[in-house]
Order: structure tokens, then sequence, then C-alpha cells
């Protein structure tokens, strides 16, 4: 089946530095990708969607200044926690749609991050 | 609007016996229903889907789950768990007539196994 490739798997960072997370669909052109993140012991909630080649949509609540989106091709999309504090420290995880339905749509393995 | 319930956070059963992860739905529009699971360290995988087609939806690993739209349901079960099944499940609804983007989760269900 299709495959999302989520990198790094952890990542451990300052507080104030940034930090970029890919997400690559692998053997198929996702148009669309979202962003997840998951607190702890709750669910996953979306952040924002992104369409290739244009900016992404944000969900109400996240900040759009904060949390970067960049999908600038088919297969890749990255999203970059700028300045981040501990309160960033979250699970995200990303996935990518193959087709206009959330029928094919595929997850990547998650990124844990923890800002110290 | 939709959303998603699962009624129980954490369920653990003995190796060899049935497993029911209950899920309850609302949502304003003919709903599609997706079951995922997530291994540690592991991204979500798909286990089954429902999309308007048949009520029982066969899924991979021996899992199934029965849409009832009078009761709002979508639960998942395995007639015998496995060690392998212990993961977090998670019950999933889009809204089918809508945009497609809307993807609404459930808050999981820790699923442990004992020997």
């Amino acid at each position: 089946g299709a495959v999302v490739s989520q990198h790094p798997s952890r990542v451990i960072c300052k507080s104030g530095t940034s930090v970029k997370i890919e997400c690559r669909s692998l053997d198929f052109q996702a148009t669309t990708m979202f962003w997840y993140r998951q607190f702890p012991k709750q669910s996953l909630m979306l952040m924002a969607t992104s369409n290739e080649g244009s900016k992404a949509t944000y969900e109400q609540g996240v900040e759009k200044d904060k949390f970067l989106i960049n999908h600038a091709s088919l297969t890749l999309s990255t999203l970059t926690v700028t300045s981040a504090h501990p309160e960033d420290s979250s699970f995200y995880i990303c996935s990518a749609r193959a087709g206009v339905t959330n029928e094919k749509l595929f997850f990547g393995s998650g990124t844990q991050l923890s800002v110290l | 609007a939709q959303s998603v319930t699962q009624l129980d956070s954490h369920v653990s059963v003995s190796e060899g016996t049935p497993v029911l992860l209950r899920c309850n739905y609302s949502s304003s529009y003919s709903p599609s229903l997706f079951w995922y699971v997530q291994h540690p360290n592991k991204g979500l995988q798909l286990l089954l889907k429902y999309t308007s087609a048949a009520t029982l939806v066969k899924g991979i690993n021996g899992f199934e789950a029965e849409f009832k739209k009078s009761e709002t349901s979508f639960h998942l079960t395995k007639p015998s768990a496995h060690m392998s099944d212990a993961a977090e499940y998670f019950c999933v609804v889009s809204d089918r007539d809508n945009a497609g983007n809307m993807l609404t989760f459930g808050g999981g269900t820790r699923l442990m196994v004992k020997p």
C-alpha cells in the first residue's frame, strides 16, 4: 500500500529554537496533506490542511506564524515549529491524500517533539 | 458538525477472547466511518472503512465493524484477540457529502491483551 514517510521520529530541542518536520509520500502524488497534533491521552486534532502550491489552511486557534507549513511539491510537505516552547511539546503526525476523498488517506509515523 | 465518542479509553482482554471497542458518532451528513490502529512508533494504519455499502464491514487482521444508523454506532469487534492486537485504536468520522477535508477522531482506545 501507499507509504508516507515522516522524519524525524523524535526530536528534542531547546526553547526558542525552530524545528522542521518532513512528510513525504513515497509512492503516490499527494495533492493534499494534513498536519495533526496529539496531546498526551487525547485524540488527534487537525492543525492545518495544505494543498500543493498554495497556502495552508489553518484550523481555528492554530497560529500560522508559529506553525509554518510548506507544500512545495506533490510528494513533500514540511511543518516548521518556530521559536518552540515547552507547551509545543507534543506528537505531530502528517497524512497525505491520494485523490480527492478521505478514503485514500495515509498517515506518517509521527514525530514526538520535546522542547526543553 | 460531527463528533466521535469512543466510550472506553482502555480495554483489557485475554488472548483468545473477543474484542469489542465501542464508537458512537454524530454527523450532519451521511458519514464515512473508519477505524485506524496505531502501534507504538508506527503510523496510523487503516483497519476498515464504511462508505455506504454493506453495513457490516470486514477489515484486516480479522477485525470487523457494523454500522448501525439507528444507534449511531460503529463498534469494532474481533472474535479472538491476539497479542499483536495490543495498540491504540481510533474511530474516525468523515462527512462524506462535505468537502472531504474534515476528519474527526475519537479519543482513542488502548487495547491491552493479556497472555
